[in-house]
């Protein structure tokens, strides 16, 4: 069974920084380096947001990032560990949230741009909760 | 960014009676390759969410096929043909063209009468 484990979640100060990590087993067809990685997070009580994802490195490993954090969230990868990352630095009060990892589909039409992305494994998410 | 809108925001059902909920985005989701790029998810009580239909009416992996999909453009709808108990939770709509962002709907609540 395709798991993904998020860790590294915990109480932090406003203005600091704290690592999240994204840990990947159990991928029988192809492993964890083939997939897509995204991230979202869900404030408490409220709905989901999405914050970024990282290709594939056969995709580009390239990133993609939500404007709202987009200049504080970093989103990185280790396949050979099977772990992606979310660097957060500059954390907010506005970031208590759980945090999730997914697996990323990807759909191909034969033109790049045609690409379709959809979320089929989730991890039971992390939470972090900034106060002072 | 796209705008997604669902109603209702609570929905009340019996066992084995129908539910359908609607989602609008605020501009079409429907690509020049025929697909509709909207995804359906629930989240149950405590869990995270799960996927449940990719391109506007494919059924994820194990999925009853009590659910279903439907619906092009800026209108989508996800209908129950039998409710259980164990379908209760959150069902977002995310639209997945107009990206980055994903952005998802505020959420249905279903719940048991």
């Amino acid at each position: 069974e395709v798991q993904l484990v998020e860790s590294g979640g915990g109480l932090v100060q406003p203005g600091r920084s704290l690592r999240l990590s994204c840990t990947g087993s159990g991928f029988t067809f192809g492993d964890f380096g083939e997939y897509g990685i995204s991230w979202f997070r869900q404030a408490p009580g409220k709905g989901l947001e999405w914050l970024g994802f990282i290709r594939s490195k056969a995709n580009g490993g390239t990133t993609e990032n939500a404007a709202s954090v987009k200049d504080r969230f970093t989103i990185s990868r280790d396949d050979s560990k099977s772990i992606a990352y979310v660097q957060m630095n500059s954390l907010k009060i506005e970031d208590t949230a759980i945090y999730y990892c997914t697996r990323v589909q990807v759909l191909k039409f034969g033109v790049p741009h045609w690409d379709y992305y959809y979320m089929d494994v989730w991890g039971k998410g992390t939470t972090v909760t900034v106060s002072s | 960014d796209i705008v997604m809108t669902q109603s209702p925001i609570s929905l009340p059902v019996s066992p084995g009676e129908p539910a359908s909920i609607s989602c609008r985005s605020s501009q079409s989701l429907l690509h020049g390759n025929g697909y509709n790029y909207l995804d359906w998810y629930l989240q149950k009580p405590g869990q995270s969410p799960q996927l449940l239909i990719y391109l506007g009416s494919n059924r994820a992996s194990g999925v009853p096929d009590r659910f279903s999909g439907s619906g092009s453009g800026t209108d989508f709808t996800l209908k129950i043909s039998r409710v259980e108990a164990e379908d209760v939770g959150v069902y977002y709509c995310m639209q997945a063209l107009h990206t980055p962002p994903f952005t998802f709907g505020p959420g249905t609540k279903v719940d048991i009468k």
